[in-house]
Order: structure tokens, then sequence, then C-alpha cells
């Protein structure tokens, strides 16, 4: 079965150091994985996807995750956060062992950054 | 770009009221969901569509019921609206696993609803 953990509920930086959003996966089969951001009163943006391309995957915004199957994880980071960045972030995993696949969210993270 | 719209943002309710929440999209998807959102819950789908007339159930169809009697149009329906399904409802849509980008979900603005 599929699962996603976020392992912080909330993470805060200062402005122009670095992000690191933790998520970790199960999944039976060859999953996509996305990370999705939320800014308050939003819908949600995808920020980037991993879809068994590269396992670097960059996407807007300056961030960026790495696909580590070994470890099953898919965390996500950007090297000097800025005060735009703090919103919700999720990740998601979607399998696809089926063509309708089911897509399953996260908890989410709460990012704040501080001046 | 992809247009996912929601025909309402905010909706206040009582409790046994039927209560519509209409989703519209642009791009001509196969693919439509419907989510609610809740504080530390992440997203949790309701129902999804893969195709006109179609549905499925997702993990918590209970209360609720949809229609998808046009391809872009993806209603959610509370039959009878109660207090624990005050939330965020947001709706998605994608394309059909034969399209390229067919894996991305794009998503309404969302409609927070409060059932009294």
């Amino acid at each position: 079965a599929q699962s996603v953990t976020q392992l912080d509920s909330h993470v805060s930086v200062s402005e122009g150091t670095p992000v690191l959003l933790r998520c970790n996966y199960s999944s039976s089969y060859s999953p996509s994985l996305f990370w999705y951001v939320q800014h308050p009163n939003k819908g949600l943006q995808l920020l980037l996807k991993y879809t068994s391309a590269a396992t670097l995957v960059k996407g807007i915004n300056g961030f960026e995750a790495e696909f580590k199957k070994s470890e099953t994880s898919f965390h996500l980071t950007k090297p000097s956060a800025h005060m735009s960045d703090a919103a919700e972030y999720f990740c998601v995993v979607s399998d696809h062992k089926w063509a309708y696949d089911k897509v399953i969210f996260g908890p989410g993270t709460s990012l704040s950054v501080i001046p | 770009d992809v247009k996912v719209t929601q025909s309402s943002r905010y909706l206040v309710k009582r409790t046994g009221e039927k209560v519509f929440l209409e989703c519209v999209q642009d791009m001509d998807h196969e693919n439509m969901f419907w989510y609610r959102q809740d504080p530390g819950l992440g997203l949790r789908l309701i129902y999804f569509s893969y195709d006109v007339k179609m549905k499925e159930k997702g993990d918590i169809p209970e209360g609720y019921s949809v229609s998808r009697e046009k391809k872009e149009r993806f209603s959610l329906i509370l039959e009878s609206a109660s207090t624990n399904q005050t939330s965020m409802y947001l709706c998605a849509s994608r394309p059909n696993p034969l399209r390229e980008g067919w894996q991305t979900q794009y998503f309404g603005p969302g409609t927070r609803l409060l059932v009294l």
C-alpha cells in the first residue's frame, strides 16, 4: 500500500539559509513523486515532479528534490530561503500499477521564514 | 495554462441542507478529483472521475456523491450537510494516462465550507 510521511509538521528557517523539507514514501510499484506548495488562501501549485527520469529534479523558484530509492525518500531543498517561500508544502506519491492510479498526499509541512 | 475553477470560495450552510460544489476545467482533461483538506491530515480523496459519467469512490466517500455529465464539469454533492463536513474542498483535474504529462494534477483555488 502507498503511504507518505512528512517528518516535520513545521519547519522554521531564517531568510537566506537553506531549506530542507523531508518526505519518505512507501510504494509497491514504480512511483511518481511530487511536491506541491500552497500559499495562504490559495490553491495548490506544482513545485516539481519525479516520474522515473533523472533522480535529481529541479522545480520552480529554486527548489529541487532528489529521489533516493534505497532510502525511499524524496526530500525537498532550496539553497537560500526567501520570505515568499513561507507556505504549506505537500509531498505526494502516485503508483502506476493501474491506469487510474491512486494519489496519496502527505499531511503537509508548514514552512516559516524568519526575516 | 490550465485553469480549474470552483464555483465558490466560501460557503456557509446549515445542517441538513443539500450542498452543491461545482468544478470546471478548461483543458479537456479526462480525470477529475474531489478532495477535502483538513489540518494535519493533508488531502484526502473523496471521489474521482476518469471520464464523463464515470466515477470511483476515494478514501472517504461517505456522505458525498458526485456528478459528471460533461467532461469539463465535476460536481460534488453533500446530500445532507453535517458539521463534520466543515472543511476546505479542492478540485483537481489531469489528462488520461495516454497523454503526455498525465501524472500532474492541476488544482482549483478551493471552497471553504462551514456547516452550522
